[in-house]
């Protein structure tokens, strides 16, 4: 079983549609970030989070220690949050683990 | 300004023969990392360091040797490069918890 499993792998929406992603991990973190790989093949870090909720524009992250699971929730999501999402919990020594990603498509 | 830059973006090489790629950051920040993405696009971490000094070393063939001259550099050197060294490769670092990561480079190994 993978330290961190990300559902679904591939999602197509429509525009508009409320977006969800969800990680789990098996791994003893001090923090879990998401990331955005668009196309042309370049990341971004949209969150770091260690506990609670976090929020930036359309864009929501939330996380549940215990659990050990996180989501990302795209409210009002359009064509160029076409991307792949990639869940990464943090462990000791700052080493990232990464999920396999999901593969988000918005149709116009 | 770009704040992690990667060169070259593109490298096309043969079988056995040696390459470096270079990572330079200009955040000051103390850690900078190495991942290598396959081409199942699943991302793994390769090296981290700290301020110069070797934290993370994962189970990498010893023909990767990473080279952290300054805290602002962490270059990667290939030898004798193998087919299923193609992929891409990210160079990043991480302050007040924040990742950056350079645009890539793209090695194919013929």
């Amino acid at each position: 079983k993978n330290e961190v499993e990300q559902s679904p792998q591939n999602l197509t929406a429509q525009e508009g549609e409320f977006i969800t992603i969800n990680c789990s991990y098996s791994v003893g973190i001090s923090a879990l970030h998401w990331l955005q790989q668009h196309p042309g093949g370049g990341i971004v870090s949209l969150f770091m989070l260690s506990s609670g909720k976090k929020k930036h524009g359309r864009l929501i992250a939330t996380i549940n220690i215990q659990e050990k699971h996180s989501s990302l929730h795209i409210t009002a999501s359009h064509p160029r949050d076409s991307a792949v999402y990639i869940c990464a919990p943090t462990g000791g020594a700052q080493k990232l683990v990464f999920g396999q990603g999901t593969r988000l498509t918005i149709n116009p | 300004d770009t704040a992690v830059s990667q060169t070259p973006k593109y490298l096309v090489t043969q079988m056995g023969n040696d390459k470096s790629i270079k990572c330079e950051q200009n955040l000051g920040h103390d850690t900078m990392y190495w991942y290598k993405q396959d081409s199942k696009k699943f991302l793994k971490i390769m090296f981290s360091y700290n301020n110069k000094e070797l934290i993370i070393n994962e189970t990498v063939p010893n023909r990767f040797s990473p080279k952290s001259p300054d805290k602002a550099h962490l270059n990667l050197h290939i030898n004798s490069l193998e087919l299923g060294d193609s992929a891409v490769y990210f160079c990043a670092t991480t302050g007040n918890g924040e990742l950056f990561f350079g645009e890539g480079s793209r090695l194919t190994v013929l």
